[in-house]
């Protein structure tokens, strides 16, 4: 079955640097890459997500590519702002089902 | 508008005790799927159903069972409540047959005493 790893566990960055967020994945099978923020206390929810046909995607400050050879990618978040602090989480399609990676904790100080 | 809501948002119980979490979706979504969220272990999948009377077992559904009667809700239940079940247990529904967007319900915190 599909395992998607994740790194780091934990990020710190300052206001207005960048941010990347790692993941890989063992099925070659797999086709939609999710990427999902949490913030405390709440729900995940989509920001990103990309497809095996493409090999990037962006919107606005965030960014995802995808490297379907080497079955890793990645989450960019440029200028960074103290909202952005959040977890974050990747995953990877496995037939019918998602499987997430074990989350990011990353904080942005002012 | 449309939604995903969970039932209770928090839970107190017991060991021993059989506990049922409600998640109801308003979209009229074919997949929902049970998920537990512990420190250091992301979101597990527990069980995931397809569409009503399909339920299937996820990475970690040992002590819980799921029923699909209808599209709008996937109750899960915890037969015998363990001390490990404590967690927050998050709800999601997607629309497709094939993996797409799934969309969380706001969670239920469960302490088993």
């Amino acid at each position: 079955g599909e395992n998607v790893e994740q790194h780091p566990s934990t990020l710190s960055v300052q206001e207005g640097d960048s941010a990347v967020i790692k993941c890989t994945y063992s099925d070659s099978a797999s086709n939609y890459f999710p990427w999902y923020k949490q913030e405390l206390g709440k729900r995940p929810q989509l920001i990103i997500d990309i497809r095996s046909n493409v090999g990037e995607k962006k919107d606005q400050r965030i960014a995802v590519t995808l490297n379907k050879t080497a079955k890793h990618f990645s989450l960019h978040i440029t200028e960074t702002q103290p909202e952005d602090s959040a977890v974050y989480f990747c995953a990877a399609d496995n037939t019918d089902k998602l499987i997430f990676g074990t989350g990011t904790r990353l904080q942005v100080f002012p | 508008d449309a939604e995903i809501t969970q039932s209770p948002r928090h839970k107190i119980t017991e060991t021993g005790r059989q506990v049922t979490l409600a998640c109801h979706q308003t979209w009229n979504h074919n997949n929902m799927f049970w998920y537990r969220q512990d420190l250091g272990h992301g979101l597990r999948l527990i069980h995931y159903s397809y569409g009503v009377q399909d339920t299937n077992k996820g990475e970690v559904s040992d002590g819980y069972s799921v029923s699909r009667s209808n599209t709008e809700d996937l109750p899960l239940t915890l037969e015998s409540a363990a001390s490990s079940q404590t967690s927050v247990y998050f709800c999601a529904s997607s629309e497709m047959n094939r993996a797409e967007t799934q969309y969380f319900g706001p969670g239920t915190r469960l302490l088993v005493l």
